[in-house]
């Protein structure tokens, strides 16, 4: 299957610092990348919609100001948690793929926001 | 609504045995996606399986198998011989038009191969 990076692996910040994860697919183009956050012992819940070129969409109930994602290549999103509380403190996970065809999943970022 | 349910929150079972993980969905196209992801403690998702709706054959890989019955609305999916490196958490997922083709997950089971 494809390859999806995603860095950092961990990141421990203080409360009110921004916070940028990377998510790069490695070995295919997307067009369409995806943003979930994750809960412990929770399924996955998403975020947003990176498409590339183009504006992100947000799920209902997610900030948009305060998660910035920004899709500039084909092959790289990024999400930037601006200003992070400890609530923000979560596993994010992005994956890549095509509508209809299968999402394949980076490794996942803990963010811990002391 | 698409829906997908794992009723089985977590399954403990010991090294060799076999055992089913269940999943049953709902949707209301005729055209759509089931797949099931492995979730190991690392915390990465890995893709095991994507059937399409027109697609009902079983199928087996190595220790892995899927059971598809639209009669049914389920995917289950059963692991023979488990081992403990089998131990992770499953996720079974549907998309369809409805939903834009993203992924609708279920709750996830909890699965324990004890040695």
């Amino acid at each position: 299957g494809a390859v999806v990076s995603q860095h950092p692996s961990r990141v421990i910040c203080k409360s009110g610092t921004s916070v940028k994860i990377e998510c790069r697919s490695l070995d295919f183009q997307a067009t369409t990348m995806f943003w979930y956050r994750q809960f412990p012992k929770q399924s996955l819940m998403l975020m947003a919609t990176s498409n590339e070129g183009s504006k992100a969409t947000y799920e209902q109930g997610v900030e948009k100001d305060k998660f910035l994602i920004n899709h500039a290549s084909l092959t790289l999103s990024t999400l930037t948690v601006t200003s992070a509380h400890p609530e923000d403190s979560s596993f994010y996970i992005c994956s890549a793929g095509k509508p209809q065809e299968t999402q394949y999943f980076g490794p996942g970022t803990r963010l811990l926001v002391l | 609504a698409q829906k997908v349910t794992q009723a089985q929150t977590e399954i403990s079972v010991v090294e060799k045995e076999d055992v089913t993980l269940d999943c049953v969905y709902e949707t209301r196209d005729t055209t759509y996606y089931l797949f099931w992801y492995k979730q190991p403690p690392s915390g990465e998702l890995v893709f095991l399986i994507r059937r399409n709706s027109f697609d009902e054959q079983n199928e087996i890989s190595g220790r892995y198998s899927w059971n598809f019955q639209k009669s049914t609305s389920s995917f289950n999916f059963t692991i023979t011989a488990s081992q403990v490196v089998d131990s992770a958490v499953y996720f079974c997922a549907l998309s369809d038009m409805d939903s834009n083709y993203q992924l609708i997950w279920g709750a996830g089971t909890k699965l324990i191969i004890k040695p």
